[in-house]
């Protein structure tokens, strides 16, 4: 079936630096994506959404890409600090076929930030 | 800030008993949601609630997990009998909006021996 893959399982930077997880999904059907940062022994927490009519949306140090010609997804994170260490999700909402309406999840990247 | 609720944060027990998992959602909140989360993979839908009707359980294993909303507001996930391969963490999460900005619960890790 259709799903959402992430290109780096695993990304290492240095504190300060710029951080650029990517995220390829299959589904062009899909109307809204979302990222969202999961620590140890936590639940997934909301950092971002953006909706398949806009490319770009900005947060407080984060901002999500949409390119729909490659359908293609990227989160930004500026500045990176070590609590910005943790596994990165980004997921889809298909509006069409089986999977219409529910949040499908990539496989996530890991992010270590090192001091 | 409003989160949603789960328990136990932990759950340990023998394959073939039977274990329960609760979730109150963020106060408002008409959709909620259970996933199952395997170590190292993205969360998988198992049910989906609107309100009190369930909306999608495609992925529910019927023959042994069962979801209820009674009055719409919190839910109970339950497996009976478990098995070792339900071993995961088991989230809940709500939304106003069906499949937008979905608010996580910390989750009840169960390991099943």
């Amino acid at each position: 079936g259709e799903s959402v893959g992430l290109h780096l399982p695993t990304l290492s930077v240095q504190e300060g630096d710029n951080s650029i997880i990517n995220c390829a999904y299959s589904n062009s059907a899909s109307d809204y994506f979302i990222w969202y940062k999961q620590e140890s022994g936590k639940g997934p927490q909301f950092i971002i959404d953006i909706r398949s009519n806009m490319d770009k949306r900005q947060g407080q140090r984060v901002t999500v890409l949409l390119n729909k010609t490659v359908k293609h997804l990227s989160l930004q994170i500026a500045a990176t600090q070590p609590g910005d260490s943790a596994v990165y999700f980004c997921a889809e909402r298909p509006i069409g076929g089986t999977s219409y309406g529910k949040l499908t999840f990539g496989q996530g990247t890991i992010l270590t930030v090192h001091p | 800030e409003a989160e949603v609720a789960q328990s136990p944060r932990y759950k340990i027990t023998e394959k073939s008993q039977a274990v329960a998992f609760w979730c109150d959602p963020i106060s408002g909140h008409a959709t909620l949601y259970w996933y199952r989360q395997i170590l190292g993979q993205g969360p998988e839908l198992l049910v989906q609630f609107q309100d009190e009707s369930v909306v999608d359980d495609s992925q529910l294993p019927k023959d042994r997990f069962s979801a209820e909303r009674l009055k719409g507001v919190d839910s109970t996930l339950k497996i009976q009998p478990a098995e070792l391969g339900d071993s995961a963490m088991y989230l809940c999460a709500s939304s106003r909006d069906n499949g937008e900005k979905l608010f996580f619960g910390s989750g009840t890790q169960l390991s099943v021996l």
